[in-house]
């Protein structure tokens, strides 16, 4: 079984705080991404990798970066913590043939 | 820009009802669709849908797509209280997955 884990579950931060959510997948996958999940608007990708040191803006990069130094672990930092960054932020991965996306249990991010 | 829709937004049910959840998209290379089930953690995979009328089926719970009409249905029959959820759609385009709202199902006893 594919197991996408993820630093921590709940995570209360000031604003303006640098926060570093990390995601770790054990299946060598090469596809690693970042999204966020908010009421009303569903999930929307934030980044994503293709493979090691590569990455790629999804569709709401502002206020973040990532970093893949390695296959298995992918970063997303927030440089400096925003109180409309407070969300749930989902890590998931996905290799070879198939596009199932597996999702680690999500990050409960609250800014204050 | 890609976009896919869920309709209805939200359903309330009987249990042993059944109910179909709708997914649209407008996309740029299309490669698959996909649906996932929501609780309170991180979404489950249901199904991956590529081809046009072939109807995948796990229990209760069916997925067909039309390549023609750019849509998907979830079909749930008999619904069981365990069946409340989000259900989530997401079509991949150039391996990135575009998702929709979802919908909110909620089964009453």
């Amino acid at each position: 079984d594919v197991k996408v884990t993820q630093s921590s579950r709940y995570l209360v931060k000031r604003t303006g705080e640098k926060v570093f959510l990390e995601c770790v997948q054990d299946m060598d996958h090469e596809n690693m991404f970042w999204y966020r999940q908010d009421p009303g608007l569903g999930l929307r990708l934030i980044y994503f990798s293709y493979d090691v040191k590569m990455k790629e803006k999804g569709d709401i990069p502002e206020g973040y970066s990532v970093s893949r130094e390695k296959k298995e672990r992918f970063s997303l930092i927030l440089e400096s913590a925003s109180t409309n960054q407070t969300s749930m932020y989902l890590c998931a991965s996905t290799g070879g043939e198939t596009y199932e996306q597996y999702f680690g249990p999500g990050t409960r991010l609250t800014v204050t | 820009e890609d976009k896919v829709v869920q309709s209805p937004l939200s359903l309330v049910v009987h249990e042993g009802d059944t109910v179909t959840l709708n997914c649209s998209y407008e996309v740029t290379n299309f490669r698959s669709l996909l649906w996932y089930k929501q609780e309170k953690k991180a979404p489950t995979f249901l199904f991956m849908l590529t081809s046009s009328g072939i109807e995948k089926k796990s229990g209760r719970l069916s997925s067909i797509l039309d390549k023609k009409e750019l849509s998907s249905i979830l079909n749930i029959t008999a619904t069981q209280t365990g069946d409340s959820a989000i259900y989530l759609c997401a079509v991949d385009s150039n391996y990135k997955l575009t998702f929709g709202k979802g919908t909110l199902l909620t089964v009453n006893p």
